[in-house]
């Protein structure tokens, strides 16, 4: 079954201590990117990356790191997690956009809470 | 950058009743049009889509109308059932996005029986 897996679902945590949250597709997506969904703020993106081992910011990147090693994993690296930064978090995938506008499929969310 | 307004922000429709939400944006480049839906405690889920070349869609009991000139487009849910409530977002892509889906605020769909 194509899909986007994110894990964990939920974490709990405290400030400062560092989390990573994972996030593999399984469709040989190229383009692989990661939301934070607030209330009243609607879904806005953090990072994207076009292909291995290149990434780019995007509207919200302060106080995330992201790598692209693999075509399929895209994890997204918490340093120093700040209660700012609790959010309902979603990583989404899709064939390249430079072959024109692709729709992004997106993982089930993770949820992080930082005390 | 691009700005996707979407109206309204709850709406409420009997079974059988037809459901239409509308949004704008507001970057005349934008050339992608999906629409998501949203289920409790799961991600968004692509519907429907209509690029720029196009002006109407349909799958089903689902449509969505383009107006480039105007700038929005409208999602059009026919024969509405109670699964299909759920909150649905908008979303637009222009050449200046970095391929960012740019969504609206959501509408929250409820279909009573």
């Amino acid at each position: 079954e194509a899909q986007v897996t994110q894990n964990p679902r939920y974490l709990i945590t405290v400030t400062g201590k560092k989390l990573t949250v994972t996030c593999s597709q399984n469709m040989n997506h190229e383009y692989m990117s990661w939301y934070r969904q607030d209330p009243g703020l609607g879904l806005r993106q953090i990072y994207y990356s076009m292909n291995v081992e290149v990434t780019d910011k995007g509207d919200v990147p302060e106080g995330y790191k992201v790598s692209r090693k693999e075509k399929r994993n895209f994890p997204l690296i918490l340093e120093s997690p700040s209660p700012n930064q609790t959010s309902l978090y979603f990583c989404a995938s899709s064939l390249s956009p430079s072959r024109g506008n692709q729709p992004q499929h997106f993982g089930d969310g993770t949820r992080l809470s930082i005390l | 950058g691009e700005n996707v307004e979407q109206h309204p922000s709850t709406l409420s429709v009997q079974e059988g009743d037809s459901a239409v939400i509308k949004c704008t944006y507001s970057d005349s480049a934008s050339n992608y049009f999906p629409w998501y839906k949203q289920e409790l405690g799961k991600g968004p889920q692509l519907i429907i889509d209509i690029r720029s070349n196009v002006g109407e869609k349909k799958d089903q009991r689902i449509a969505v109308t383009l107006n480039k000139t105007a700038k929005h487009f409208s999602l059009h849910i026919t024969e509405t059932q109670p699964e299909d409530s759920a909150v649905y977002f908008c979303a637009a892509i222009g050449p200046e996005s970095g391929y960012a889906l740019n969504f609206g605020k959501g509408t929250s769909l409820l279909v009573t029986p």
